[in-house]
């Protein structure tokens, strides 16, 4: 079963608008932790935000912020504003407890091409 | 220079030969990755590695194996490279919150 989904495998964007990218994950951990990424047309991958299952409140990093509800198990990434650099596909991901106690991995959805239009 | 360095950046070889990526890193962590991304798929973990001595399979390891010469160094290897591996690999490391550190990553094409 698919532990982090996006449901929307492009998206197109007026420049200046905001824009909420979807993730929902799954898990019956009840420590975690949600990422986003972003990986322009160069390839990079660029952390943008992180979430942790116990954080009361939502994530903020400049124009990002991530629309965390934990009983919907949804993990939004909202940016403000947009700009043409954002034009880039985004990546949810979540921290997975691996069987080495203490040691973890990063499972990722499917990801989101987003498109920014001048 | 980067943090985590992968080489080569772009290969292109034929079905039947072995390939290695190399990767290396310094920022001192313990724990390191390789991930193959493939359009549509998102990124699949290979491998990982929590110290010299610790190998672990990935949910794709089928083809692959890696090798871990260093705290600093893990390579991923294709002992006999074929069409369907042709993909975008990238080494990752952790410091152990869970956020990873990517190279840039390394194209391969398998012909």
């Amino acid at each position: 079963a698919q532990k982090i989904t996006q449901t929307q495998p492009g998206m197109f964007v007026q420049e200046k608008e905001a824009v909420t990218l979807d993730c929902t994950y799954d898990t019956s951990d009840q420590s975690y932790g949600l990422f986003w990424y972003k990986q322009p047309s160069s390839g990079e991958m660029i952390f943008l935000i992180y979430q942790g299952s116990y954080d009361e409140q939502n994530a903020t990093e400049g124009r990002y912020s991530l629309n965390f509800q934990k009983a919907r198990k949804s993990a939004n990434l909202v940016i403000s504003a947009s700009q043409l650099g954002d034009s880039a596909m985004y990546f949810c991901a979540m921290r997975e407890p691996l069987p080495n106690f203490g040691n973890e991995k990063l499972t990722f959805g499917t990801g989101t091409r987003l498109t920014i239009i001048p | 220079d980067a943090d985590v360095t992968q080489t080569p950046r772009n290969r292109i070889t034929k079905t039947g030969k072995r390939i290695m990526l190399e990767c290396s890193q310094t920022k001192g962590h313990d724990r390191m990755y390789w991930y193959r991304q493939d359009p549509g798929l998102g990124l699949r973990l290979i491998y990982y590695s929590f110290d010299v001595k610790d190998i672990n399979k990935g949910e794709i390891s089928d083809g692959y194996s890696v090798s871990r010469q260093a705290q600093a160094k893990f390579s991923l290897s294709l002992e006999s490279a074929i069409p369907n591996q042709t993909a975008l690999y990238f080494c990752a490391t952790g410091s152990g919150t869970g956020e990873l550190f990517f190279g840039e990553g390394s194209r391969l094409t398998v012909l």
